[in-house]
């Protein structure tokens, strides 16, 4: 099956830094590739579609300027939490879309913010 | 907008016995839906995909259903071992149920 990576799989970083986190997709190439935010005990809530090429289109109530995605290639998606405080501190997931619109998902990033 | 439910929120049941799990949605122009199971910590792992023109789709114990014309979606899952035990999350792109938490116990 089609493999989606992450990294890091886990950071802890002070208020007001910024982290990347990057997904990649290892053995097909995603032209379309999503990023989603999970709370504990929750569902996934889908932050924004990034597309290769173009700009990312974000859900309703996602800042933009909060969470810059780059999809630099056919296999590499980028989130940047900038400014991070400790409310932006959540697991961020991954996906890339394969064949008939076949979600595959990367393992997580776990992000602290102290 | 697409809301999916997933019912029973947890589940325990013994080792060998075969169990399914629920998923409601409510728009029935849904292009396809997907059953992922996720452990504590991880993401979620692909189990079957059902695309819109299917009924179901079986993977080893796995079945799936799918009824567009009533919004439900089922997950059989045979002779349930407790490596089984994750949690069961269904849906698609934009729109994911809450999951249903399942243990097996051995």
């Amino acid at each position: 099956g089609a493999v989606v990576s992450q990294h890091p799989s886990w950071v802890i970083c002070k208020s007001g830094t910024s982290v990347k986190i990057e997904c990649r997709s290892l053995d097909f190439q995603a032209t379309t590739m999503f990023w989603y935010r999970q709370f504990p005990k929750q569902s996934l809530m889908l932050m924004a579609t990034s597309n290769e090429g173009s700009k990312a289109t974000y859900e309703q109530g996602v800042e933009k300027d909060k969470f810059l995605i780059n999809h630099a290639s056919l296999t590499l998606s980028t989130l940047t939490v900038t400014s991070a405080h400790p409310e932006d501190s959540s697991f961020y997931i991954c996906s890339a879309g394969g064949a008939y619109n076949e979600q595959f998902f990367g393992p997580g990033t776990r992000l602290t913010v102290l | 907008k697409q809301e999916v439910t997933q019912i029973p929120a947890a589940l325990s049941v013994p080792e060998g016995e075969n169990l399914v799990l629920n998923c409601s949605f409510t728009d029935s122009a849904i292009y396809n839906l997907q059953w992922f199971r996720q452990d504590p910590g991880k993401g979620l792992t692909s189990l079957l995909l059902i695309q819109s023109s299917q009924r179901e789709q079986t993977s080893g114990r796995l079945n799936a259903s799918l009824d567009k014309s009533s919004g439900r979606s089922t997950l059989y899952i045979a002779a349930s071992q407790p490596g089984d035990s994750a949690t069961y999350l269904c849906g698609q792109k934009v729109t994911f149920g809450t999951g249903t938490k399942l243990q097996v116990i051995p």
